[in-house]
This record gives C-alpha cells, structure tokens and sequence, in this order.
C-alpha cells in the first residue's frame, strides 16, 4: 500500500520561496506522475503540477513561471518550489500519486496535506 | 483558460438521490476527460470515488456512481445518508498534461 507523507515550512513572509517535500512509502517511482495540489482556506481544489520518474513536468499555466517541482529517486521523494509567495499563495498544499491512463487515471493516495501561511 | 463548472451547493434529503455534474466553460466533458470525483469532509484529504467517468475506487459504496449526461460528467448518489454530506470535486485530465479541478460542490443531506 503506497502511502505519501509530506513536510515542509508552514510559515512564509511575502516574496519568499515555499518548498515542500513528500516522500512515497511502499511503492515504485517508475510509471506515474508525482502531483502536487493546494487548496486555499474555504476554497476549491487546485492543480499545481507534476512529474513523472523521467523528470518529465507539466504546470498549471497561471503557475508556471514561478513553480519547479523535482524528484530524487534516491530517496523516494518529490518536492515542490514556488517562488515569490504573496498571500494568495496561503493554502494547504497535498502531494497525491497520480495513476497513468492504463491503470485508471486518477489521483490517489493523497498526502496529509500541509498548511502553508503567508504572512508579514 | 479552461473553467471546469460544478454547482456551488445542492441539498438531498436522507435516502434521496441526487445527481451533481461537471462540466466545462467551453465544449462537452466526453469519456476522452477520463472525469474524476473526490469526495472531502472537512478537515481531511479527498477521497477518490469514481475514475474513468464511472470506475467505482476500491471501498466506494454502490449508491454512488458515474456517468456522463448529455454534455457533463455526472455523480448520482442513490439513497443518500448523512455521512455523505462533504463537499465533491470533479477533475478533468485535459490531454496536454494538464488536470482542472471544478470548483467543488457542496452537499447537504438533510
């Protein structure tokens, strides 16, 4: 059973660089994408990004000129970047696996989530 | 900029059905979107319920399912109960590597 466990810093100030990093237990790195996903306080879902275990990414394209997301395979972990973070950047972020089109596309497990605060 | 269309809000009552959709700004959901909902209660991660329009996630009960309507994808809950009272994200998978969230519903079972 693969689980996904995540940590990082919960408080920012304005323009700093957000980094979080979730590690994958029990299970390959090869044949999916590693997502990441945030969900600001009362609000919706929304997608940030992923890579697969080839280093290939796709971003979300509001997010993309301020978004990196790398893997180690080394240690079994993935991790996200986003620079210059305003308070519209305050959200619990998740990490989730997600399963290729052949094994039925979908995002799942999930990570604890963390929240990420914006504040001067 | 695509927009993925949920209901903000629905309401049910205990044992009722109820159906939610998901649909896009522009042009039909089509089985191609390989649509997704999660199911979140407060507090905790979404829960996957239905991949692939209308595959069932391990664990899922059968009183919810998937489908597509005329030009959305569809999450019918027959006999509703109380704990299905969460809020419902669908997700489409665009196809150039891109997934868009809908804006989530929120159920009420009352």
């Amino acid at each position: 059973q693969v689980q996904l466990q995540q940590w990082g810093a919960g408080l920012l100030k304005p323009s700093e660089t957000l980094s979080l990093t979730c590690v994958v237990y029990g299970g390959s790195f090869s044949g999916y994408y590693w997502s990441w996903i945030r969900q600001p306080p009362g609000k919706g879902l929304e997608w940030i990004g992923e890579i697969n275990h080839s280093g290939r990414t796709n971003y979300n394209p509001s997010l993309k000129s301020r978004v990196t997301i790398s893997l180690d395979t080394s240690k079994n972990q993935f991790s996200l970047r986003l620079t210059s973070v305003t308070a519209a950047d305050t959200a619990v972020y998740y990490c989730a696996r997600r399963v290729p089109i052949g094994s039925g596309l979908r995002f799942d497990p999930w990570g604890q989530g963390t929240l990420v605060t914006v504040s001067s | 900029q695509t927009v993925v269309t949920q209901e903000p809000s629905f309401s049910v009552s205990p044992g009722g059905t109820v159906t939610l959709t998901c649909g896009l700004s522009s042009g039909s959901v089509s089985t191609s979107y390989y649509p997704n909902w999660y199911q979140q209660s407060p507090g905790q991660a979404p829960r996957t319920l239905i991949y692939n329009t209308n595959t069932r996630s391990s664990g899922v009960p059968d009183r919810f399912s998937g489908s597509i309507l005329g030009n959305k994808a569809a999450l019918t809950i027959t006999g509703a109960q109380a704990d299905d009272e969460a809020e419902y994200y669908c997700v489409l998978f665009m196809g150039s590597g891109i997934s868009v969230f809908g804006g989530g519903t929120k159920l009420t079972v009352l």
